[in-house]
């Protein structure tokens, strides 16, 4: 089965500064899903990245995958309060389902204003 | 309704009670998603719906769990004689095609705590 490890685990920041989020595959990835989830709630779909080295971005957040499609990178430039979270890497579990989603441990963002 | 919407919340059982979960999918969308996250962990794929037909179900965990989607619209996932390891973040999600990622909304989850 895959499996997707994320790192860090945690991390806090102080606001206004750059951090990244790791999410690694054990295979190659199909399709690459970033969501977002603050606790207790669902999750908000940020991106998703499918062609090895592409790379999207959405005001403030850039997700990369790598070209051998097996580790994407979720960046986050000028952090605010607002970006706290969870942040969930979810990966295709292949054949091109699109369905069913296996998903990494995620990592807690903590923002310092 | 404007999204996903789940119900109850919070569910309390006592270890060997029967629960059910609703889920109120966006109205139109033809794809359902059950999902469970367990504490610290991430989402773990439960079953799938395609309108009403149960497409896949190979991620429920044991015979206790059953969900149904009767008429393409609301669904129910319950689970039988309850155990403490089913305490976990149920999530529900609904799309409009067979995809995740752009077109999947999640609901805000049922929190379950089995006591």
């Amino acid at each position: 089965s895959q499996e997707l490890e994320q790192s860090p685990q945690s991390l806090i920041v102080q606001e206004g500064k750059n951090l990244t989020i790791n999410c690694t595959s054990s295979k190659t990835l199909y399709g690459l899903y970033w969501y977002k989830q603050k606790y207790g709630e669902g999750l908000i779909f940020l991106m998703m990245l499918q062609k090895g080295g592409e790379e999207k971005s959405h005001e403030k957040i850039t997700a990369k995958l790598d070209e051998k499609k097996q580790q994407s990178s979720l960046h986050i430039t000028a952090s605010q309060p607002s970006h706290a979270g969870i942040y969930l890497c979810g990966a295709d579990t292949g054949g091109g389902s699109n369905y069913k989603l296996t998903f990494g441990k995620g990592t807690l963002l903590t923002v310092n204003p | 309704g404007a999204g996903v919407s789940q119900s109850p919340r919070y569910k309390v059982a006592k270890r060997g009670q029967d629960v059910a979960l609703r889920c109120d999918p966006i109205s139109g969308h033809v794809s359902l998603f059950w999902y469970q996250q367990a504490l610290g962990q991430g989402p773990e794929f439960l079953t799938y719906f395609q309108n009403e037909a149960q497409l896949d179900k190979s991620g429920l965990p044991s015979d206790r769990f059953f969900a149904e989607r009767p008429e393409g619209s609301v669904s129910t996932l319950k689970i039988q004689r309850t155990q403490q390891e089913d305490s976990a973040v149920y999530l529900c999600a609904s799309s409009l095609g067979r995809r995740m990622g752009t077109e999947a909304f999640f609901g805000q989850g049922t929190r379950l705590t089995v006591v």
